[in-house]
């Protein structure tokens, strides 16, 4: 069974890069896509992008200037980093298998970008 | 960008009663590439149905999609307690980026 635990820190400071980490058990990151997604207070959930096994990605327009996707296939992970974030960037944020439909997700970690 | 609109917000049912989740597109989803996900308080979101109609592993065939272009609804035959939960609509078929609704609340 395929599992996935998003894992980085609660707080980031504005204007900082928020940096995520996704592991995944029960299956390798060498096939399919992963996605991350977020979901800010009061808000729908909101697709940011997912990146391929060999590191291609596509991301959100929104996002793109500040977003970048990879895959570790050595530590089975997938990581997101988001430059320059502020207070609209508060958001759980989920990892998922998949790029199109997302099979399995990660329970979400909550980042919060205060001072 | 394609805004997905989902009804009712908040569906109360009892348990053996039908639901019927709508979820309407901005404009037509290519492909029917469009999912239901299922969530519950502190658990990580659960595939239901993807394309449209083809139901997720290990998913009970009381659950059902329908639907094609722009208007798609998930059904629930006979609502088990299990089945009380948020579900969310996402498309995937269209221009990035891709989009989900904002939720249907199933509640008892």
């Amino acid at each position: 069974q395929v599992q996935l635990q998003e894992a980085g820190p609660g707080l980031v400071q504005p204007s900082e890069t928020l940096s995520l980490t996704c592991t995944v058990s029960g299956g390798s990151v060498s096939i399919i896509q992963w996605s991350w997604i977020r979901q800010s207070p009061g808000e729908r959930l909101e697709w940011i992008g997912y990146v391929h096994h060999d590191g291609s990605a596509q991301y959100s327009p929104s996002l793109k200037s500040r977003v970048t996707m990879s895959v570790d296939t050595f530590k089975n992970q997938v990581s997101l980093n988001l430059r320059s974030v502020s207070a609209a960037d508060t958001a759980v944020y989920y990892c998922a298998r998949g790029g199109w439909s997302l099979t399995h997700w990660g329970q979400g970690t909550q980042v919060t970008v205060a001072s | 960008e394609i805004v997905l609109t989902q009804s009712p917000g908040i569906l109360s049912l009892s348990p053996g009663e039908r639901a019927a989740l709508s979820c309407r597109a901005s404009q037509s989803v290519s492909n029917n590439y469009l999912a239901w996900y299922q969530h519950k308080p502190g658990q990580a979101p659960r595939l239901v149905m993807s394309d449209a109609s083809r139901r997720a592993t290990d998913i009970p065939d009381r659950f059902s999609g329908s639907g094609s272009g722009t208007d798609f609804t998930l059904t629930i035959s006979r609502v088990e307690p299990e089945d009380f939960a948020v579900y969310y609509c996402h498309q995937y078929g269209g221009s990035l980026p891709y989009t989900f609704g904002q939720g249907t609340k199933l509640e008892v």
